[in-house]
């Protein structure tokens, strides 16, 4: 069975800050790794996913996540964050065969402080 | 493309009322729909797989008749909330994966929000 865990469920950062969300999931077989962003009373926007190749993974509003096969881990990172960025982020993994359903972990609210 | 919108996005019921929630996806066909239900300040909890033309595959514990799922075109599904309680209250969430990508990506709904008085 497969499982996520995001080690982090308030990350509070100052504005301009770099941060870095953790996310570490278990599977027995290949998986799609993603991470979505949801603001208040929205749906789920899709930030970056990882399907194969390169490790590094960029993604929408300077968002990028390395996948680290040894250590299980997908951790979402922005160099320098914004108000705007305040958010519920969830990270969730798919087995990679076609019927494969969205595990998701249960969420970090990223907490974006002038 | 890819966008899947929620009708309605909120709606007030009495308790034991029915409230019907569509799902659509507005620019490719979905053979695949899926609805999730999230509680505040929780994480997304898949409650059903909704194949077109067939029936929908529940997760476990969640009613099957109390939650009536229909997914009766390639671009529609319901979710039929049957005699709500508040305990139902919640935002309910769909998901459609578009069969013309490889490898079958998903696209989320805004979302409906669901309160029962």
């Amino acid at each position: 069975a497969q499982s996520v865990t995001q080690l982090d469920s308030q990350v509070p950062v100052f504005e301009e800050a770099p941060v870095e969300l953790r996310c570490n999931y278990s599977s027995s077989v290949s998986v799609y790794l993603f991470w979505y962003v949801q603001y208040p009373n929205q749906g789920l926007q899709l930030l970056l996913k990882y399907l194969s190749g390169s490790t590094l993974v960029k993604g929408i509003n300077g968002f990028e996540a390395e996948f680290n096969k040894s250590q299980t881990s997908f951790h979402l990172r922005k160099p320098s964050v914004h108000i705007s960025d305040t958010a519920e982020y969830f990270c969730a993994v798919r087995q990679s065969h076609q019927g494969g359903k969205l595990i998701f972990g249960q969420g970090t609210e990223l907490s974006v402080k002038p | 493309g890819a966008v899947v919108s929620q009708h309605p996005s909120w709606v007030i019921c009495k308790s034991g009322t029915s409230v019907k929630i569509e799902c659509r996806s507005l620019d490719f066909q979905a053979t695949t729909m899926f609805w999730y239900r999230q509680f505040p300040k929780q994480s997304l909890m898949l409650m059903a797989t909704s194949n077109e033309g067939s029936k929908a595959t529940y997760e476990q514990g969640v009613e099957k008749d109390k939650f009536l799922i229909n997914h009766a075109s390639l671009t529609l599904s319901t979710l039929t909330v049957t005699s709500a309680h508040p305990e139902d209250s919640s935002f309910y969430i769909c998901s459609a994966r578009n069969r013309d990508r490889a490898y079958n990506e998903q696209f989320f709904g805004p979302g409906t929000r669901l309160t029962v008085l």
